[in-house]
C-alpha cells in the first residue's frame, strides 16, 4: 500500500499570506495526486487533481505542482474560507487509494 | 448536476448489522465508480472500498476488506455500506464519493456523510 505523508501537520498563517503544503508519497504515483480541503463540519472537497489541475470553480489562488514521490500545494493569498484541513490523495492503482494524514491550515 | 445523498443517522450496538445508503442520478450513476470513505471523530480521512455500479466489479482497502461490504443496485442508483457485526469502533463519518474519467478519477463529488454511532 502506498504511504502518503504530509508536512507540516499544522500551518499557521495570517490572511493575506502565502501557504506550502507538502505531500511524500512511497512509491512513485506519477501525476496521480489530488487534493482536498475539509472545513469544520463539512464534507472534503476536490481542489486539484493531476497534481496540479484545478477543479470545477476552484480559485486560482490555489495551485498544485509535483510529481513521483513529491508534491506541493500553494494558496497564494490566504482568505478566511481557506481555512480547514487539507489531504492528499493518490489514486495511482485503480485498486487502490490512500490519503494523507492531513494539513491543519489555522489563523496565526 | 450529479449530487450523492446519503441515508440518514444511525445509533447501533454492538454486534449488530447495519446498512447504509448512497444514492446517485439515475442517468450519470453508472458512469462513476463509488467509494466510501471514513472518518473518525477528530481524525483524517481513510479509503475503504470502491465499487463499479456497471457491473459491480469492488475493490477494498486491506485494512477494511474484512470487515464490511460494499454494494450497488443499479436500478435504483444506490450504493451501500454493510457491516455484520458492528464494534465500538466503527463509530465515525461515512462519506461516498464518485469518481470518473473527468477528473481523471480523483474524488470530485461528495455525499454529506451518515455519521454512525456504535454503543452499548
Amino acid at each position: 500500500e502506498v504511504v502518503m505523508t504530509q508536512s507540516p501537520a499544522t500551518l499557521s498563517v495570517s490572511p493575506g499570506e502565502r501557504a506550502t503544503l507538502s505531500c511524500r508519497a512511497s512509491e512513485s504515483v506519477s501525476s496521480n495526486l489530488a487534493w482536498y480541503q475539509q472545513r469544520v463540519g463539512q464534507a472534503p472537497r476536490l481542489l486539484i487533481y493531476g497534481a496540479s489541475t484545478r477543479a470545477t470553480g476552484i480559485p486560482a489562488r490555489f495551485s498544485g505542482s509535483g510529481s513521483g514521490t513529491e508534491f506541493t500545494l500553494f494558496i497564494s493569498s490566504l482568505q478566511s474560507e481557506d481555512f480547514g484541513v487539507y489531504y492528499c490523495q493518490q489514486y495511482n492503482k485503480w485498486f487502490s487509494r490512500t490519503f494523507g494524514q492531513g494539513t491543519k491550515v489555522e489563523i496565526k | 448536476e450529479v449530487q450523492l445523498v446519503q441515508s440518514g443517522a444511525e445509533v447501533k450496538k454492538p454486534g449488530e448489522s447495519l446498512r447504509i445508503s448512497c444514492q446517485g442520478s439515475r442517468d450519470t450513476f453508472t458512469t462513476f465508480w463509488i467509494s466510501w470513505v471514513r472518518q473518525m471523530s477528530g481524525k483524517g480521512l481513510e479509503w475503504m472500498g470502491r465499487i463499479n455500479p456497471s457491473d459491480s466489479y469492488t475493490t477494498y482497502s486491506p485494512s477494511f476488506q474484512a470487515h464490511v461490504t460494499v454494494s450497488v443496485d443499479k436500478s435504483n442508483s444506490t450504493a451501500f455500506l454493510q457491516w455484520t457485526s458492528l464494534e465500538a469502533s466503527d463509530t465515525a463519518m461515512y462519506y461516498c464519493v464518485a469518481d470518473s474519467a473527468m477528473t481523471q478519477y480523483a474524488f470530485d463529488i461528495w455525499g454529506q456523510g451518515t455519521l454512525v454511532t456504535v454503543s452499548s
